[in-house]
């Protein structure tokens, strides 16, 4: 079974404090996803990596940034957490084989900026 | 960007059958069609996939009409283990896909006894 894992299931942090979120994959998946979840709006994704050292920009990068050194690991970084940072974060990776690309998401980590 | 719509809501009981339709007018040639399913506090899981016509696996069926603009998914006698939320996606798989899968707010399933 592919496992995603995300460093933390709940964090509370202060605004201003910067914020590392780590997702660590096992099944040597080549593209990583970040999204938040806010209830009434779905999933909405932050940013992705399709390799090590790449990274594009999903639909609501302002605020964020991510690295990715290992092909396992794809961290998500609050450079200073502002309130409306509070929400569910969910790490995911996927593989493509015969033209279909299935995502496999980890358990999430719901931050609370204060 | 193809777009999904799918009904907010839906409610049904056990040992029914019940189909969530989602529609997607702006389906390009290479997209496919996805659906993931939600527990409260948990990442979306993957249930089926699909192309055109007819997909159908140990969990769900998933029907495709020829002009591809929607699609349903089909649950069959559902349990109450089956509450959750239902996500259809449109994407095009490949490296640069992502920017092209959209969520949306997906179908809140419930079921009662």
């Amino acid at each position: 079974d592919v496992k995603v894992t995300q460093s933390s299931r709940y964090l509370v942090k202060r605004t201003g404090e910067k914020v590392f979120l780590e997702c660590v994959q096992d099944m040597d998946h080549e593209n990583m996803f970040w999204y938040r979840q806010d209830p009434g709006l779905g999933l909405r994704l932050i940013y992705f990596s399709y390799d090590v050292k790449m990274k594009e920009k999903g639909d609501i990068p302002e605020g964020y940034s991510v690295s990715r050194e290992k092909k396992e690991r794809f961290s998500l970084i609050l450079e200073s957490a502002s309130t409306n940072q509070t929400s569910m974060y969910l790490c995911a990776s996927s593989l493509v084989r015969g033209g279909q690309e299935t995502q496999y998401f980890g358990p999430g980590t719901r931050l609370l900026v204060l | 960007l193809a777009k999904t719509t799918q009904p907010i809501s839906m409610d049904s009981y056990e040992g029914q059958e019940v189909n969530i339709t989602c529609s997607h007018n702006n389906i390009a040639t290479n997209d496919y069609i996805t659906w993931y399913q939600q527990f409260p506090s948990q990442g979306p899981r993957f249930i089926i996939q699909g192309y055109k016509t007819k997909v159908t696996n140990e969990v769900a069926s998933l029907f495709i009409p020829a002009d591809r603009k929607s699609s349903t998914l089909s649950l069959p006698r559902v349990s109450l283990s089956d509450t959750a939320v239902y996500y259809c996606l449109v994407g095009d798989p490949g490296y640069s896909s992502a920017s092209k899968i959209i969520f949306g707010s997906g179908t809140r399933l419930s079921i009662r006894p």
